[in-house]
Order: structure tokens, then C-alpha cells, then sequence
């Protein structure tokens, strides 16, 4: 497993772009980059993940560097909703480990 | 379609009970995990199910926890003489048999003990 280093928390506002970003400079040529986000009591929810190409979807778009050692998850227009505790995670394993993550705040 | 149900909700015991949590996962999905959460802290893994494979309790903090799976579908996890450090969040999640399939999560079990 990788080692991840998120900012502790960010903050954003409603309807800008928020670029959240992860080092994981440890991480190996098979490890995928997980993305899931926790909203207030609840479990956490998946976002996206990828091994070496930018990804999208609907919720969100990941961008990996080409050196691998770092990513960025773009929420392209932040609403309320979006405010969350979002878990980057460096694995090819089956049982993903979570950090702390960074705590999103999303201001109106 | 459903997702991942847990039960129950809120569980407050007194030290030394035994409690038994109830992981109802996605209907089809072979992979079952359980995690916990501490206050204000990240998810700690607990124990993974796959299929009929022998399931990995390398989590597991100590032999007063346990957990099954029956019929490769609804799992549960028993503490037994349960302790203050053991109050928690305890998240199941559920996911397809491939690796870097996205994980289910329930909205987890709280547990306080007093």
C-alpha cells in the first residue's frame, strides 16, 4: 500500500471548482488511487479511481500525474451537498486502507 | 436497489456484554468487509469475506472479536466482553469479486460502551 498525505481540511465556494490533491510518492506501478468521500453520519461513498489516466465521471474527475506521485480530484462546480470528509488511497489490494482524509467545507 | 443495510443503527451496552452487529450486503456482491471508525479518526479494517475463501482477520484487534458469514450473504460481527475502547462506528461494506471494485458502505452500527 501506498502512503498518502492529504491537506487536513479545505475549504471552497459554492459553484467554484475545488481541487483537492493527494501525494503518495511511495505508491507502486500496480497500485490503483482510490477516491471515496464520507458525508456527516454517514458510511463513506466511492468517488473514482485510476492507475495512470485521467479519469471521469459523473461525480468527479481524477487527475494523476505522470510521475504517479501525486493526484488531484477535481469537483468541477462545488455545491453544499459536496461538503464531506474525502479519503484518498494508494492500493491493489482488496481491503483499501483509509487515512484521515481532508475535511471539505463548502461556503454559499 | 438496496444497498448496504446494517443493524442496528445505535447500540449502547454496558462493559462486559457481548454484542452481535448485522451486515446485510448487496445482493450478489462475494466481497463482505468490516472496518471501524474511531472518533474524529480514519476507518481501521477489520476482516474481509470472499466467496467461500477462508476470510482475512488480520484486523481484528483481539480474540474478543469475531465475525461470520452465512450462506455467502448476511455477516455478523460479535464482541464479546465488551470493553470502553471498543465504542465505535462499525462500517460493513460489500463489493463485486474483482479487485479495485468500488465498495458499498452502510451507514455503520454506533457502539457505545458504558
Amino acid at each position: 500500500d501506498a502512503k498518502t498525505t492529504q491537506p487536513n481540511s479545505m475549504e471552497s465556494n459554492e459553484e467554484e471548482p475545488v481541487h483537492l490533491p493527494c501525494n503518495h510518492s511511495t505508491i507502486s506501478g500496480t497500485d490503483y488511487i482510490h477516491w471515496y468521500r464520507q458525508l456527516p453520519s454517514q458510511g463513506p461513498e466511492y468517488v473514482i479511481h485510476g492507475l495512470t489516466s485521467n479519469v471521469n465521471n459523473r461525480m468527479a474527475s481524477l487527475a494523476i500525474a505522470e510521475d504517479r506521485k501525486s493526484s488531484t480530484l477535481i469537483l468541477h462546480r462545488a455545491t453544499l451537498r459536496d461538503a464531506a470528509v474525502y479519503y484518498c488511497i494508494g492500493d491493489s489490494g482488496y481491503a483499501l486502507n483509509f487515512g484521515k482524509g481532508t475535511s471539505l467545507l463548502v461556503t454559499p | 436497489g438496496a444497498g448496504v443495510s446494517q443493524s442496528p443503527s445505535n447500540k449502547v451496552t454496558e462493559k462486559g456484554k457481548d454484542v452481535e452487529l448485522r451486515c446485510d450486503p448487496i445482493s450478489g456482491h462475494t466481497a463482505l468487509y468490516w472496518y471501524r471508525q474511531s472518533l474524529g479518526q480514519g476507518l481501521e479494517f477489520l476482516i474481509y469475506f470472499q466467496g467461500n475463501s477462508a476470510p482475512d482477520k488480520s484486523g481484528l484487534p483481539s480474540d474478543r472479536f469475531s465475525a461470520e458469514r452465512t450462506g455467502g450473504s448476511v455477516s455478523t460481527l460479535t464482541i464479546q466482553r465488551t470493553q470502553q475502547e471498543d465504542s465505535a462506528v462499525y462500517l460493513c461494506a460489500s463489493g463485486r469479486d474483482r479487485v479495485n471494485s468500488p465498495l458499498h458502505f452502510g451507514n455503520g452500527t454506533r457502539l457505545t460502551v458504558t
